[in-house]
C-alpha cells in the first residue's frame, strides 16, 4: 500500500527567508501524482502545488517549488520569500494515476512564520 | 473560496445520534470525495461518488453511508455516533474521476 511520511511535524522561518518542508512517499506505482495542500487556521485545504511523476521538470507556483527525486521517491516543497499568510499546516499527498483517485496523506508539517 | 460548500460548518450531538453533513460540488464538477481530518488518525479518505455511482471505498465505517443525488450534490451519513467519530469532515470536488480535487471548507461534529 501507499505511505506518505512527512518526518517534520513543525518548522519555523523568518519572514521574507526560505524554507523547505520535506515529504518521502512509498509507492510501486511508476505513474502518479503528488500535491502539496494548505491548511491555514481557517481549515480551508487549498491547493498549494501539483507534481505529475512522468515529468521530470520540477513545477513551480510563484514563491512555491517542488524537488522531485522519483528515484529517492522524495518530494519537497520550497518556499520563498516567505509571508505571514504562508503560516499554516501543509499536507503531502499522493494519488494513483488511473482508477484509484483518493488522496492519500501525509501526518502534516505546521510551518511558523517568525516577523 | 473553492467553489465547494459544505454545511453545516459545525454540529454537536450526543452518541448514539445520527447526523447528515451535505456537500454541493463545484458547477460542473461530477465527482466528489469524502474525508475525515481527526488528531488521531489524520486525514484519510471516506468515500467517493461519481456522477451518482460509488466509485471507491477507503475506511469508512459500515455506520456511514452516503449518497450522490442527481444535482450531484452528495451527503454522508453518520449513525450510531461514538466519541471517537468528533472530526472535521471534508468534502472535495472534481471535473472527471481523476482531476485535481478542490476542497470545501469541512463540517467540524463533535460528538458529546
Amino acid at each position: 500500500a501507499q505511505t506518505v511520511t512527512q518526518s517534520q511535524p513543525e518548522m519555523s522561518v523568518q519572514e521574507a527567508e526560505t524554507v523547505t518542508l520535506s515529504c518521502t512517499y512509498d509507492t510501486s506505482e511508476s505513474d502518479y501524482y503528488l500535491f502539496w495542500y494548505k491548511q491555514p487556521p481557517s481549515r480551508q485545504m487549498i491547493l498549494v502545488i501539483r507534481q505529475e511523476a512522468y515529468k521530470q521538470q520540477n513545477a513551480t507556483e510563484n514563491r512555491f517549488s517542488v524537488n522531485f527525486q522519483k528515484a529517492a521517491k522524495s518530494f519537497s516543497l520550497k518556499i520563498s520569500d516567505s509571508q505571514l499568510g504562508d503560516a499554516a499546516m501543509y499536507f503531502c499527498a499522493y494519488r494513483d494515476s488511473d482508477s484509484n483517485y483518493q488522496l492519500i496523506w501525509g501526518a502534516g508539517t505546521k510551518l511558523i512564520i517568525k516577523p | 473560496d473553492s467553489g465547494v460548500t459544505q454545511t453545516p460548518k459545525h454540529l454537536i450531538t450526543a452518541t448514539g445520534q445520527r447526523v447528515t453533513l451535505r456537500c454541493s460540488p463545484r458547477s460542473g464538477d461530477l465527482s466528489v470525495y469524502w474525508y475525515q481530518q481527526s488528531l488521531d488518525q489524520g486525514l484519510q479518505f471516506l468515500i467517493q461518488y461519481y456522477n451518482g455511482e460509488e466509485r471507491a471505498k477507503g475506511n469508512i465505517l459500515e455506520r456511514f453511508s452516503a449518497q450522490q443525488f442527481p444535482d450531484l450534490h452528495s451527503e454522508l451519513n453518520l449513525s450510531s455516533l461514538e466519541l471517537g467519530d468528533s472530526a472535521l469532515y471534508f468534502c472535495a470536488s472534481s471535473v472527471g474521476a481523476g482531476e485535481i480535487q478542490y476542497f470545501g471548507a469541512g463540517t467540524r461534529l463533535s460528538v458529546l
